[in-house]
């Protein structure tokens, strides 16, 4: 299958500071990309939707300017996560949208968890 | 009422057992039917994909679609306990950008 790496796994930072995640489609091309939000237990969140070239589409009640989406190229969309604050610990993980064979698929990448102390 | 519902568990089951998790949408535009694997604290792999109504094996698992009462299972035969995780069904509406998820099942399979 596709793969999707998402870069770190895990962090820690300090309250104040911006932290940016990766999210790169190694074998294909992605059109689209996803950001969720997953508390423990839960479902994931979809956060907001990146098209390559243009703004980040963000969800009713989440933030644009915390969490700033960069979708450069068809293989990589970046978020960070600006003047983080405790409340913004959480996993985090993206997705990749592509049409391969004719149909839409999903592929994730491994989540970042991010711990903001 | 949500696009797609997912009864989310717990669901425990026995080594071996036959398991079913069941998931039905409202949205007649869903086209494609995916389930995902999500073990804690990673992120959700892809494990059937679906689009049309019928039966889909691979090893196993199978996934179900019914297009007709807008209703898709996923089957496991013989589980393991490292199937134990949370399994989650998701479509793509036709048109749409969004990938929608039910709520996900956790299973347990115990020894």
């Amino acid at each position: 299958g596709a793969v999707v790496s998402q870069h770190p796994s895990r962090v820690i930072c300090k309250s104040g500071t911006s932290v940016k995640i990766e999210c790169r489609s190694l074998d294909f091309q992605a059109t689209t990309m996803f950001w969720y939000r997953q508390f423990p237990k839960k479902s994931l969140m979809l956060m907001a939707t990146s098209n390559e070239g243009s703004k980040a589409t963000y969800e009713q009640g989440v933030e644009k300017d915390k969490f700033l989406i960069n979708h450069a190229s068809l293989t990589l969309s970046t978020l960070t996560v600006t003047s983080a604050h405790p409340e913004d610990s959480s996993f985090y993980i993206c997705s990749a949208r592509s049409f391969l064979r004719g149909r839409q698929w999903a592929f994730f990448g491994q989540g970042t968890r991010l711990t903001v102390v | 009422q949500k696009e797609v519902e997912q009864d989310p568990g717990p669901l425990s089951v026995p080594e071996g057992a036959i398991v079913s998790l069941n998931c039905t949408y409202s949205n007649s535009a869903f086209q494609y039917f995916m389930w995902y694997r999500q073990y804690s604290r990673k992120g959700p792999e892809l494990l059937m994909y679906t689009y049309s109504s019928g039966n889909k094996e691979d090893g196993r698992f199978t996934a179900q679609v019914d297009k007709s009462s807008k209703y898709i299972s996923l089957f496991i035969r013989d589980s393991q306990p490292s199937d134990s995780a949370t399994y989650l069904c998701a479509s793509f509406p036709g048109g749409y950008n969004k990938l929608i998820f039910g709520a996900g099942t956790r299973l347990a399979v115990h020894p």
